[in-house]
């Protein structure tokens, strides 16, 4: 299976930071990384598809990039609608597996 | 508007099973792959099983290989899951996730969730 490993596992910002998450395959998966938004009481929602294609609706300040097992999941100019957990997953085999997430608070 | 409705969750007893359905709607449901995942509380998310567009690849989690059974009806927009031989561990909040492709890919569009409490 594939391990998924992020970093950190949390971090406390303010508004209008910059910040980077990280996160790291145990082996390479190419461009197969997806990475997730998890607010209480809120359907989980999907942010990046193939590491950087950024989704409808998604705030243009949210940057993805990496490919092999390196991947980042950028916010520039945090807004306080964006504390959440953040969760990186891999789908270049199954069992399909996710990172152990990312809180991050304002 | 593309929606899903978990049902099915509950409490059950150790050992006991449970079946929990999908009802989709909003898009051509067998245009996509389904899945199931999971997060028990206080824990991240796990995938649990999932299921292409046809029911030709089906996968599933190691921690439920051989208990847990995932099927859909494309005529009734439609996903379950069979849930046998319940553990405690199998607590958790159970997400219907729509997929980004015909495959086994990614979670695009979720539901809010059905929770399944096992205890005795």
């Amino acid at each position: 299976d594939i391990q998924m490993t992020q970093s950190p596992s949390s971090l406390s910002a303010s508004v209008g930071d910059r910040v980077t998450i990280t996160c790291r395959a145990s082996q390479s998966i190419g461009s197969y990384l997806n990475w997730y938004q998890l607010k209480p009481g809120k359907a989980p929602k999907l942010l990046f598809y193939a590491a950087s294609t950024l989704q409808s609706g998604v705030p243009s300040g949210f940057s993805g990039s990496g490919s092999g097992t390196d991947f980042t999941l950028t916010i520039s100019g945090l807004q306080p609608e964006d504390s959440a957990i953040y969760y990186c997953q891999q789908s270049y085999s199954t069992p399909l597996t996710f990172g152990g997430g990312t809180k991050v608070e304002i | 508007e593309v929606e899903m409705v978990e049902s099915g969750g509950g409490l059950v007893q150790p050992g006991r099973s449970l079946r929990l359905s999908c009802a989709a709607s909003g898009f051509t449901f067998d245009d996509y792959a389904m899945h199931w995942v999971r997060q028990a509380p206080g824990e991240g998310l796990e995938w649990v099983s999932g299921i292409s567009w046809n029911s030709a690849n089906i996968g599933y989690a190691d921690s439920v290989k051989g208990r847990f059974t995932i099927s859909r009806d494309n005529a009734k927009n439609s996903l379950y899951l069979q849930m046998n031989s319940l553990r405690a561990e199998d607590t958790a909040l159970y997400y219907c996730a729509k997929d980004f492709s015909t495959g086994l890919d990614a979670f695009h569009i979720w539901g809010q969730g059905t929770m399944v409490t096992v205890s005795s």
